[in-house]
């Protein structure tokens, strides 16, 4: 069936440096995306969403953006502290009045000192 | 605002047994409820979605018999794994719709801290 995949399992960056967390999804009729963090042990935060008439959000220190003609999501972190290791989640709900999102297998950020 | 809690945050029970788990809307009511499960390393599992005051709907799969989901108040949904056995040793995270959240849109679930279940 359709899901939502990741193409990146793991990503090591440096202090300070940008991040950048992808998501490929292959649910046409998708037009919301949720980005989660989840710290170990821990239940998933929500960080930022989007809609799918938009291309680009930005939050504070995040920015998403979406590209529907590739189906492809990225999360943009500026600036990563260690405090932003975490597993990366993007999540897609296809429309539904039941409000379900299908989850994307998760990236690991590690953020090194 | 939209905070979720679950109690207990970690259990261990003998097999046979059965355990529940409670998911709470602190702050917000919350018509529409979620049940996850995660293995380690790996994402969330959708089992269930708890609707208030009627039955929940199983995602394929899901024993609705052996995970009994109760939604009585709009601020709470229980969980309860009936007969446990070692496999469904796992960690079981709940989220809940908020459609007055500040941040998100209506379809933005938050999710509670999970409860890590050992089934022994």
């Amino acid at each position: 069936g359709e899901s939502v995949g990741l193409h990146l399992p793991t990503l090591s960056v440096q202090e300070g440096d940008n991040s950048i967390i992808n998501c490929a999804y292959s649910n046409s009729a998708s037009d919301y995306f949720i980005w989660y963090k989840q710290e170990s042990g821990k239940g998933p935060q929500f960080i930022i969403d989007i809609r799918s008439n938009m291309d680009k959000r930005q939050g504070q220190r995040v920015t998403v953006l979406l590209n529907k003609t590739v189906k492809h999501l990225s999360l943009q972190i500026a600036a990563t502290q260690p405090g932003d290791s975490a597993v990366y989640f993007c999540a897609e709900n296809s429309g539904g009045s039941n409000y379900k999102l299908t989850f994307g297998k998760g990236t690991l950020l590690t953020v090194n000192p | 605002g939209a905070v979720v809690s679950q109690h207990p945050s970690r259990v261990i029970c003998k097999s046979g047994t059965s355990v529940k788990i409670e998911c709470r809307s602190l702050d917000f009511q919350a018509t529409t409820m979620f049940w996850y499960r995660q293995f380690p390393k790996q994402s969330l599992m959708l089992m269930a979605t708890s609707n208030e005051g009627s039955k929940a709907t199983y995602e394929q799969g899901v024993e609705k018999d052996k995970f009994l989901i109760n939604h009585a108040s709009l601020t709470l949904s229980t969980l309860t794994v009936t007969s446990a056995h070692p496999e469904d040793s796992s960690f079981y995270i709940c989220s809940a719709l908020d459609f007055w959240a500040d941040s998100g849109g209506a379809e933005t679930q938050y999710f509670g801290p999970g409860t890590r279940l050992l089934v022994l």
